[in-house]
């Protein structure tokens, strides 16, 4: 059973461009959880996302970050316009059906460098 | 505002000694708590979830307390190895929230041979 998988690892760009960050959860999970980790600090809540639907976006930035989890496919977290604060390390969690409350199983993360 | 406090500085053992890590949270009291650990460069992986109405939980050469007085979490690694050199993450749930995890800054630990 393949643990959650996200991808790009790495990712550079430069500032205006936009960053895609993909994630596929573990097999037979439907819950997604977004998190971001800055240099010495904390992992901070963004998103939690169901397929089709997102149920808490309160940790997400109000402008140029979204984030879907679509029927078929990878949860996206898409950043617009990147700007240097953007950069930091973008993990993904997720955890089975009736899964709040149960353990959230994490990624390798992507980590996203704007220039 | 609620707020999770670990030890900032290493704790640094030998090989063979028990590692106790704490983990403080203050001004609201967690359904649960989740200790993770994290390699540098790698996402945080699952260690010991303990609840509220749990004292203590156990796995293998790991132990996990849960004092709800005092507001605090003890990690203890029994036997520790080189191999559990890493950081140690403390993770209560948020408020009244039964999903989003607050995440300490964690404590680095450093297992001497």
């Amino acid at each position: 059973n393949a643990g959650v998988m996200q991808n790009p690892r790495h990712l550079v760009r430069r500032r205006g461009q936009e960053a895609r960050l993909r994630c596929s959860p573990m097999k037979g999970h439907s819950h997604v959880y977004w998190y971001r980790q800055l240099p010495e600090e904390g992992l901070k809540f963004m998103v939690y996302l169901q397929k089709e639907n997102i149920i808490d976006e309160s940790g997400m930035p109000k402008e140029r970050f979204s984030a879907e989890f679509p029927k078929e496919g990878p949860s996206i977290l898409r950043i617009q316009q990147v700007v240097r604060g953007d950069s930091a390390a973008y993990f993904c969690a997720s955890s089975p059906p009736g899964g709040e409350g149960e353990t959230q199983y994490f990624g390798p993360g992507t980590r996203l460098l704007v220039l | 505002s609620q707020k999770i406090e670990q030890n900032s500085e290493a704790l640094n053992i030998q090989e063979g000694k028990t590692a106790t890590l704490t983990c403080n949270y203050t001004n609201y009291s967690p359904a649960y708590l989740q200790w993770y650990r994290q390699d540098p460069g790698r996402g945080p992986v699952f260690l010991l979830l303990i609840r509220e109405n749990e004292k203590e939980k156990r796995k293998e050469r790991l132990k996990v307390t849960f004092d709800t007085t005092l507001k605090q979490s003890l990690f203890h690694i029994t036997a520790s190895q080189p191999a559990d050199s890493a950081t140690y993450l403390c993770a209560p749930l948020e408020g009244d929230s039964s999903y989003k995890l607050i995440f300490g800054s964690g404590t680095r630990l450093l297992v001497r041979p």
